[in-house]
């Protein structure tokens, strides 16, 4: 248990596909993140929460779309993926913005067709 | 320049060895290093943190930290084949953390 998780846990889409990928943390933490990790490339932070407002988003492609909602779930919206967006894509948290991220997600692997 | 270099290896080690890991990073104004472990498909784990020169013990794990040189170190000593996983390096940089590609640990029993 890892205290973050992630639905769902694979993700094959068409290039044309919506598609949402959901986190859900119960730590209390105030901070959430979602990364991208890309075979052979380091860890890419996309965008930052906290306290449910978005305080960083990293030159991220508008197809990529986060929502926090309230300070336990953040959602990624997908639209009009490409290839290479194929990747794991992982939410994490931390007490608060200051902090390394402390509890990952087991992330969604999403496939681009 | 990467940002931070790490062999990817993979890093072979009998039972029981000391299997050293080594990252190198490029900001000097950085002040705050981190360790993850990732096993095969499943998330990172922090599992070190060090902010000062010199050694950082924590059980089997040491840290170690050369400002100076930019470098960063984590030692494992009595290695066990349930070690082998990927370690990832991380510093606190650019306002964010910033990750190596990790090394690949293999441990033999």
């Amino acid at each position: 248990e890892t205290g973050v998780t992630q639905t769902p846990r694979h993700l094959v889409m068409g290039m044309t596909n919506k598609k949402s990928l959901k986190c859900e943390q119960h730590l209390g933490h105030n901070a959430m993140y979602w990364y991208k990790q890309s075979a052979k490339k380091p860890l890419e932070l996309m965008f930052v929460y906290s306290l449910e407002e978005r305080v960083e988003n990293n030159s991220v492609p508008s197809r990529f779309s986060p929502e926090c909602p309230n300070s336990s779930h953040l959602f990624l919206h997908l639209h009009t993926l490409q290839p290479e967006d194929s990747a794991l894509y992982l939410c994490a948290s931390s007490q608060d913005r200051g902090w390394q991220p402390q509890h990952f997600g087991d992330g969604t692997r999403l496939s681009i067709l | 320049q990467k940002e931070v270099e790490q062999n990817s290896g993979p890093l072979s080690v009998p039972e029981g060895a000391i299997a050293s890991l080594n990252c190198t990073y490029s900001d000097r104004g950085s002040q705050s290093f981190f360790w993850y472990r990732q096993y095969s498909g499943k998330s990172p784990e922090l599992i070190m943190s060090i902010y000062s020169n010199g050694d950082k013990e924590d059980g089997r794990f040491t840290a170690q930290l050369n400002k100076a040189s930019q470098y960063v170190s984590l030692l494992i000593r009595d290695s066990q084949p349930s070690d082998s996983a990927t370690y990832l390096c991380a510093f606190e940089g650019f306002q964010k953390l910033v990750f190596g590609t990790g090394t690949r640990l293999l441990v033999s029993p």
